[in-house]
């Protein structure tokens, strides 16, 4: 069974980096059929999308905050990691990795499975 | 920027039917966007409903149903109960590699 786990600091002081870890288990971060995602949600708002991985090594970002953002995987490990960067009080948020996955021949590209999300904080 | 709206807050009665939508702001929805739709209850991750427009996710009641009406993304509950009571986001693929949310409907069963 899928399970996905964010991990990371849940303080992080204006001006710096986030760094955050979904680990995986039930599936593999190489899997050809599966894409992984970093999705956001502020206090009493609503989910933003932050960016995408495939094993291919296709990466992609929110064109709002891809000047800041660095996915990346570590296939030894088998998880991916977010990293955030120039963080303001604006990045505090639960912070969410989904995965996707296609069927053998197509790709309906949502998230089927979901971590429990991690909440970082933004302060001083 | 591409924005997806959805309604703020909708309200049903128990046993009543709902049709949230999501739309665009520029231009119209098609399947061609993969709409998907995830149930939030607070404190949870979200839920997976409703993918590739129609498709119930794994053990999703059919009560829940996907569709594109007119313009917009549509999920439509049917006989409307208590814990349905949930926030509801759609998302769209623009791909490659892109997905937008849209802001979400708050949902009251009352």
């Amino acid at each position: 069974q899928l399970q996905l786990q964010e991990s990371g600091p849940g303080l992080v002081k204006p001006s710096e980096t986030l760094s955050l870890t979904c680990s995986v288990s039930g599936d593999s971060v190489s899997n050809v059929l599966s894409y992984w995602s970093w999705i956001r949600q502020p206090p009493g708002k609503g989910l933003e999308w932050i960016g995408y991985m495939y094993h291919s090594g296709n990466i992609n970002y929110n064109p709002s905050l891809k000047s800041r953002v660095t996915i990346s995987v570590d296939t030894s490990k088998n998880h991916f990691s977010l990293n955030l960067s120039s963080v303001t009080a604006a990045d505090t948020a639960l912070y969410y990795c989904a995965r996707g996955t296609c069927g053998s021949t197509n790709c309906f590209f949502y998230f089927d499975q979901w971590g429990q999300g991690t909440l970082v904080t933004v302060s001083s | 920027q591409t924005v997806v709206t959805q309604e703020p807050s909708f309200s049903v009665s128990p046993g009543g039917t709902v049709t949230l939508t999501c739309g665009l702001t520029s231009g119209s929805v098609s399947t061609n966007y993969y709409p998907s739709w995830y149930q939030q209850t607070p404190g949870q991750a979200p839920h997976t409903l409703i993918y590739n427009t129609n498709i119930r996710s794994s053990g999703v009641p059919n009560r829940f149903s996907g569709s594109i009406l007119g313009n917009k993304a549509a999920l439509t509950i049917t006989g409307a109960q208590a814990g349905d009571e949930s926030d509801y986001y759609c998302v769209l693929y623009l791909g490659p590699g892109i997905w937008v949310f849209g802001g979400g409907t708050k949902l009251t069963v009352l």
